[in-house]
């Protein structure tokens, strides 16, 4: 029943390693988001996908790609992980003027 | 680029109190602006969302109005319980993104 679904919940790595964050929604949105909250818990885009087609990149580095399979799937992998990746992930959808539905965050831990 | 602003940052109150939280945005083209509330380790919970050609909107205890001329938000959360003690976040939807304030956080003391 849960409408933007995120897993893991919980992600400890090891830096240097490589890891995937997997989003789905169940709404019928045809716009899909990644959002990161820091340590100081702000908030900030860092992809928004449209009918699986990438609409923002916010200037995140190159180690952190989205793939979008279909437009209710968008799973997040990162490359070399570092210790500053370590964070609260948020995926998101909505459609073009509605509001948002957020998931429950994947907290990630770098080591 | 759109700047969004939470005063105050922090908030505490006696149980009962109404609450007023205000949020301020740079660029006034916007779709809406959404208020969201965020318990400590959890995820985000939509609250009220207002629509850019909406003045208000209401849910019981919640009302939330905006002067997108202005370019002002402010949420009113009449007779305050303890569990309302959370951050609230405002978040305006522009150009395929939300934008987020900082967020106030909200302490009702029993």
């Amino acid at each position: 029943d849960t409408a933007v679904s995120q897993t893991p919940k919980y992600l400890v790595t090891q830096m240097g390693n490589d890891k995937s964050i997997k989003c789905e929604q169940n709404l019928g949105h045809d716009t899909m988001y990644w959002y990161k909250q820091d340590s100081k818990k702000f908030l900030k885009i860092m992809f928004s996908y449209n009918n699986k087609e990438l609409i923002i990149n916010e200037t995140v580095p190159n180690r952190f790609s989205p793939k979008s399979p279909d437009k209710a799937h968008l799973n997040l992998h990162i490359n070399s992980l570092e210790l500053g990746d370590s964070a609260v992930y948020f995926c998101a959808s909505s459609r073009r003027t509605d509001g948002y539905t957020f998931g429950s965050g994947t907290r990630l831990t770098v080591v | 680029k759109q700047e969004v602003t939470q005063i105050p940052a922090a908030l505490s109150v006696p149980e009962g109190e109404n609450l007023v939280l205000n949020c301020s945005f740079t660029d006034s083209a916007i779709y809406n602006l959404q208020w969201f509330r965020q318990d400590p380790g959890k995820g985000l919970t939509s609250l009220l969302l207002i629509q850019s050609s909406q003045r208000e909107q209401t849910s019981g205890r919640l009302n939330a109005s905006l002067d997108k001329s202005s370019g002002r938000s402010t949420l009113y959360i009449a007779a305050s319980q303890p569990g309302d003690s959370a951050t609230y976040l405002c978040a305006v939807h522009d150009d395929y993104k939300l934008s987020f304030g900082a967020g106030t956080t909200v302490t009702v003391r029993a």
